[in-house]
């Protein structure tokens, strides 16, 4: 069983594209997260829900706007996607602030 | 702030041992140690609590010095399948729930 899902693993896009990529986890967390991980492997917080409530929102352009349906699921959507988007996107989730985060396997974003 | 990982890089034959540094220039809450191999997720290693707590794996060890705002992991008799890149994450007293992650140390294990 999949603990963190996310789809698509691959995304190959054009500039100015809108993009979505989905987050589903069965574990029963309150909290998830999504994180961007750069071509340097840096991994860098970008959002965090709160049984479906925004608690963290990073300096990140409101090209991207994310979305909690219900406590399993976070939508990250992307608009008018840029170069520097290109990057590795990761969904996590966890229980709450200490415990340990599961993080999905990851969408490759690729914009041309 | 995203906290200061030392060394880079490590190479190690199987079974010597390696020392991960971690400091923040803030006060923690807490340290998070994962650790990455090529294409994958993250994978959680250990979490160190203000206070003393630890959660995680059996054959890791690491440890937190309030005081110093550092962490230290330590891979003691390194297998082949240590190979990876270790990442810790800090949260800040002043940043509830929000993982700063360092720029990670690539760990090599050779036969």
């Amino acid at each position: 069983d999949t603990a963190v899902s996310q789809t698509p693993k691959y995304l190959v896009t054009q500039m100015g594209n809108d993009k979505s990529i989905k987050c589903e986890q069965n574990l029963g967390h309150d909290t998830m997260y999504w994180y961007k991980q750069d071509s340097k492997k840096f991994l860098k917080i970008m959002f965090s829900y709160n049984n479906k409530e925004l608690i963290i929102n990073e300096t990140v352009p409101n090209r991207f706007s994310p979305k909690s349906p219900d406590k399993a699921h976070l939508n990250l959507h992307i608009n008018s996607l840029e170069l520097g988007d290109s990057a590795v996107y990761f969904c996590a989730s966890s229980q709450d602030r200490d415990s340990e985060q599961f993080f999905g396997p990851g969408t490759r974003l690729t914009v041309l | 702030q995203q906290p200061v990982q030392s060394p880079q890089a490590v190479i190690l034959r199987e079974g010597e041992d390696a020392v991960i540094n971690c400091s923040s220039s803030k006060a923690l809450y807490s340290v998070h140690w994962y650790r990455q191999k090529h294409g994958e997720a993250p994978i959680f290693l250990m979490i160190l609590l203000k206070g003393g707590e630890q959660k995680g794996h059996d054959k890791i060890s690491a440890s937190f010095n309030e005081k110093k705002q550092q962490s230290s992991l330590y891979l003691t008799a390194s297998q082949l399948s240590y190979s990876g890149t270790y990442f810790c994450g800090t949260e800040t007293t002043d940043s509830w729930g929000k993982l700063q992650f360092g720029a990670g140390t690539q760990v090599v294990v050779t036969p």
